[in-house]
């Protein structure tokens, strides 16, 4: 019972490189999301894609990019990093019996520290 | 735009006392509430939702929260807390009229039982 896997668990990287969060979901889930958590904030939506084939902007997207690569994963990336985009990123699915579209269930976090 | 108001950052209670976590929401038509619960090192998980229908819900483990459209409220309540019940606790809310997608959160609540 995997739920939702991702990878890496902790990254560090420099201001300025480059890197994919990785995210597989095994429920059959249509949707799938990508949130940031930074201390005080609570969750923040950064893009989600309501079914394969479709990827929508969330409230932070700007420096970041999404790619639903099939149903089962959907990828983050950032090209330029930068010190603000130092958080816990989490992915997150929900399936299609979920009328509200809420997400549903979550993965365990990437922490990502940007120096 | 959609947001929510945790009301308390940190909320202190000794155990098998009730507990009360805040919510509020800015207004719309309808709304969409949900009572998530984070565990260190841990993803989250959903708690209890309003969707429609009878404003008081449940969860399988004790919580309960109503809503209350008047005062654009949706606070989750304990009558008796457990140590294990210790995790941070968010509000959220989103809009039906656009899919419900954008599920906004609140800042969250940490609630420490001792």
């Amino acid at each position: 019972n995997a739920g939702v896997t991702q990878t890496p668990k902790f990254q560090v990287l420099k201001t300025g490189q480059s890197m994919t969060l990785q995210c597989a979901q095994d429920m059959n889930h249509n949707s799938m999301y990508w949130y940031r958590q930074d201390p005080g904030m609570g969750l923040r939506l950064i893009y989600y894609s309501a079914s394969e084939g479709t990827t929508d902007k969330g409230e932070v997207p700007n420096g970041y990019n999404v790619s639903r690569l099939n149903k089962r994963e959907f990828s983050l990336r950032l090209e330029s990093a930068a010190p603000s985009q130092t958080s816990v990123y989490f992915c997150a699915s929900s399936g299609p019996s979920i009328i509200s579209n809420q997400p549903q269930h979550f993965g365990d976090g990437t922490r990502l520290s940007i120096l | 735009a959609q947001s929510v108001t945790q009301l308390d950052s940190q909320v202190p209670v000794f155990e098998e006392a009730p507990v009360e976590l805040r919510c509020n929401y800015s207004s719309s038509v309808s709304v969409y509430l949900f009572w998530y619960v984070q565990y260190p090192n841990q993803g989250l998980q959903l708690l209890l939702k309003y969707l429609s229908g009878s404003t008081l819900v449940e969860s399988i483990n004790g919580f309960e929260a109503e809503f209350n459209k008047s005062q654009t409220s949706f606070h989750l309540r304990k009558p008796s807390v457990h140590i294990s019940d210790t995790a941070e606790y968010f509000c959220a809310v989103s809009d039906p009229g656009t899919g419900g997608f954008k599920t906004i959160f609140g800042a969250g609540t940490r609630l420490f039982v001792k």
